[in-house]
């Protein structure tokens, strides 16, 4: 079945490092795949999103690069703030069984704590 | 504003006893979803709805239940037969309209047991 595969984390930076979050997947054919955030006591927020090979979502400084060769959607981001602290999730999305309901498929999750 | 609202933000439930979560949106989407997050699982499908009056089990769909009356409205009921319940509930909705579309999220209810 799908699966998806985060870096362990949590991940401590300081501010204006440099963030890299590694994101693997296990999927049929040609999925979608998202990176999610979520801040505190709330809900996850779509951060950007890829559709096919070598395209590259983009959001808020936020990158990352669909890659199917290595089956990777890695995380990135040149220079962390503090207000980046938050949990990332990466998901993979795909027709299943012929039916296209967008099931979500996450990874467990990568704590992000950057400080000052 | 468009959304989705979930209701309570804090549930607390008793032994033997059903509670249900509200989830409501505005944003005219056709699917809903029910997710169970706990900690470092990452978001486990429960149930799924792609229109009204239709709905379809997810991954850990025993002991609950879901109904689907109203496009706008998807509420989760938590049986009793969920022995483990305590967790962090997401609903989310989506266009369904293929694998490439976002799903958008509400902030979730904890539910925890008394």
């Amino acid at each position: 079945g799908d699966s998806v595969t985060q870096m362990e984390g949590p991940v401590t930076l300081s501010e204006e490092a440099f963030l890299t979050i590694n994101c693997t997947y296990t999927a049929t054919g040609y999925p979608s795949l998202f990176w999610y955030v979520q801040y505190p006591g709330e809900g996850l927020q779509l951060l950007l999103k890829a559709t096919k090979a070598d395209d590259k979502g983009s959001n808020k400084g936020f990158e990352a690069t669909y890659r199917k060769e290595t089956t990777s959607f890695h995380l990135e981001k040149g220079s962390v703030q503090v207000s980046d602290s938050a949990v990332y999730f990466c998901a993979l999305s795909r027709n299943a069984g012929g039916t296209s309901y967008g099931k979500l498929t996450f990874g467990q999750g990568t704590i992000l704590t950057v400080h000052p | 504003d468009g959304g989705i609202t979930q209701s309570p933000k804090y549930l607390f439930r008793k032994e033997g006893q059903n509670v249900t979560l509200s989830c409501e949106q505005n944003l005219n989407h056709d699917a809903m979803y029910w997710y169970r997050q706990d900690p470092g699982q990452g978001l486990r499908l429960i149930y799924y709805s792609q229109i009204v009056n239709d709905f379809q089990k997810g991954d850990i769909a025993e002991g609950y239940s879901v109904s689907r009356e109203k496009k706008e409205s998807f509420p989760l009921t938590v049986t009793s037969a969920q022995k483990n319940p305590t967790a962090f509930y997401l609903c989310a909705t989506g266009l369904g309209g293929g694998s490439n579309q976002p799903q958008h999220f509400g902030d979730g209810t904890r539910l925890s047991i008394l």
